[in-house]
Formats: structure tokens, sequence, C-alpha cells
């Protein structure tokens, strides 16, 4: 059982806007950035968000992070049919002392 | 352009030691978290730990001291030895570059365990 809790999938036809939350405690979302990544089949996670709502180079603003007390939000707008992965949200737990992911939310492109 | 790739054994017999190098390119090494995580096959992630530039090490306690992270940095390298490995173990395993966001990520190397 993961400290982060995501749904374990959504789904939205192309052109439509998916939201994914995590949702965590005052020991870690509420005390540390979070990060979002995305993991194609077969792939290594990639950061698609990190300090809780800054993109990386290259990765495009319909893409959108947020994040409010102790859960946190990905936004995907306009989804297209290359967005089909799963995607993880990461923060840091000062109770833990470790790292901590999510479940992993897998998005299927109806 | 940093890159990272994992390097080791793919088989560990059950009782023994997993023992993983990652070699890094495009990156100094004089700064940020070097990191593995790994993921069971069909699971989602675990972090397992980091190593400073400066040495200094972090481990996820659920491994119960079984976890040694090393760094050498003229040799543009960090590795990972995990003791007395279970099935449990049996994970595709990456190395990373970590800060306040892990940003870089090696492609990962499949490592499992059976006699």
């Amino acid at each position: 059982q993961s400290v982060l809790t995501q749904p374990p999938s959504v789904s939205a036809a192309p052109g439509q806007k998916v939201t994914i939350s995590c949702s965590g405690s005052t020991s870690n979302i509420g005390q540390s950035f979070v990060s979002w990544y995305q993991q194609l089949p077969g792939t290594a996670p990639k950061v698609l968000i990190y300090e809780d709502s800054d993109r990386p180079s290259g990765i495009p603003d319909r893409i959108s992070g947020s994040k409010s007390g102790t859960s946190a939000t990905l936004n995907i707008n306009e989804v297209q049919t290359g967005d089909e992965a799963d995607y993880y949200c990461g923060a840091w737990d000062n109770g833990l002392d470790t790292g901590v992911f999510g479940g992993g939310t897998k998005l299927t492109v109806l | 352009q940093v890159h990272l790739q994992e390097s080791g054994p793919g088989l560990v017999k059950p009782s023994e030691t997993l023992s993983l190098t990652c070699t890094v390119s495009g990156d100094s090494m004089n700064t940020h978290y070097w990191s593995w995580i790994r993921q069971p096959p069909g699971k989602g992630l675990e972090w397992i730990g980091y190593i400073y530039y400066t040495g200094t090490t972090k481990y996820n306690p659920s491994h119960k001291g079984r976890v040694t992270i090393l760094i050498d940095r003229s040799k543009k390298q960090f590795s990972l030895s995990l003791t007395s490995v279970t099935a449990a173990d049996t994970a595709v395993y990456y190395c990373a570059r970590e800060h306040t966001t892990i940003d870089h990520w090696g492609p990962g190397t499949l490592v499992t365990v059976s006699s």
C-alpha cells in the first residue's frame, strides 16, 4: 500500500481534459514539493511537473500541476493518444524520512 | 546532456547480494543527489535511497539495513548493494539524479532473484 494515494485508472476521449489526484498527509505533501512522472510502456519514468507546479523545458503547457494542503493534482488538457501511460506522484516524507510515491494511475485515451 | 546507465547481473540467487553500478555522463557529479529506485514487475515505484556528492547517504527504512550506496566521482559512478535478497526483490532497478525532483533516469535494468 502506497503512502500517497492515486486513483488506479482514469480515462478520457481525445481532446478532453483529465485530472489525476494524489492524496497524502502533513508529513509529505503538506510540507514537501510534489513531482509528477509519466511512464510510457516499457520505459523509464520522466518528470512532467516538479516543485508542485513547474514544468521542465519541453513539457507542453497543456500539462499543469497544483497543490492544496495535503493533496496535489495533475491536469492534462487536450488529451492525446500519445498520453496513454502510467502517471506517478512523488514527494519526500519527513516522518518516514524517505522518498514516497503514489501507486500510479493508468490513463486510457478512449 | 546527462545520461545514466545501470549495469550488473540480471540474475541473483536468494540470500545473496544484489550489486548494481550506475555510470553517469554529462555531469561532474559535484552536485545533486544520486538515487536508486525500483519497480517490481507490474507494480509501482519504490524509492530505495540516495547518496549526496559529499558521500552522505539516506536509505528507505523499509529495507532494514540491507542497502548500501557508494559513490566514486573519479569514475563517474555510484553503486547499489542489497544483501540477503528474496524473490520480493525482483524488480527493474533505476538509477537517477535527484534534487527537488528526479530529473534524469537511467533506462533501468531487470534483476531477477531466483535459484
